[in-house]
């Protein structure tokens, strides 16, 4: 049983720029969430995607956004990048919508520097 | 932003010593989570709670859910090398849509010196 893949695991751009990071869920889970993780501080909600639509968001503006894939993987992309982008990206997935928290797994990451 | 609070932002503690953090909320959940991070790591889940003064061990760990549901604490005892670490609480409330959307607390960072 595979856990939760993400890439790439480092990557820098420039303001302005377009980015997709891509994670793949652990093996049987079906819905995928997003969080945005600043230096210090803790994960913060994006978004997720169960069936492949999107079931809540959180305080991000529209320039992300997001998929998934009818194998599950999810892919999360940032428009118009601004220097507060700069983050480690998490991708967490879990069985269901109801599933208890002892299932959802975190990927390691993809740390984007926004120069 | 973060909706809950967590205390303290950091402890450097000895070796064998016992380790006490705690995560206070604006808001009610059903259920509260400790998350463990190391560096280049995803948050691991250490326990999660799911009832109103519920009190769960996890080995070394111990967690509470707060009577009102708006606080949680976490004991880490005689710690050891390995617990270091940044500690994270969350909490999340379980609606038919789903519970997934965690909120986090901004982190505690543990350092144990020999």
């Amino acid at each position: 049983e595979t856990g939760v893949t993400q890439s790439p695991t480092h990557l820098i751009k420039t303001r302005g720029q377009q980015v997709t990071l891509r994670c793949s869920s652990q093996s049987g889970h079906n819905t995928v969430s997003w969080y945005q993780q600043a230096l210090g501080q803790g994960p913060q909600f994006i978004f997720q995607y169960y069936r492949e639509e999107e079931n809540g968001r959180g305080n991000f503006p529209p320039r992300f956004s997001g998929l998934q894939f009818p194998n599950y993987s999810s892919e999360l992309n940032v428009n118009a990048l601004e220097l507060d982008d700069s983050a480690l990206y998490l991708c967490a997935s879990t069985f269901g919508l109801l599933s208890g928290a002892n299932v959802l797994t975190f990927g390691a990451g993809s740390r984007l520097t926004v120069l | 932003g973060q909706q809950l609070n967590q205390s303290p932002q950091s402890m450097f503690i000895q070796e064998g010593e016992d380790v006490s953090m705690n995560c206070t909320s604006s808001s009610i959940f059903n259920t509260w989570l400790w998350y463990k991070q190391d560096p280049g790591e995803g948050p691991v889940l250490l326990i999660a709670l799911y009832k109103a003064g519920e009190l769960t061990s996890n080995g070394r760990l111990t967690a509470q859910f707060g009577i009102t549901r708006k606080d949680s604490f976490l004991n880490i005892s005689a710690s050891i090398p390995s617990d270091v670490g940044i500690y994270f609480c969350a909490g999340a409330t379980m609606t038919t849509d789903s519970w997934g959307k965690l909120q986090f607390g901004a982190g505690t960072q543990v350092v144990v010196t020999p």
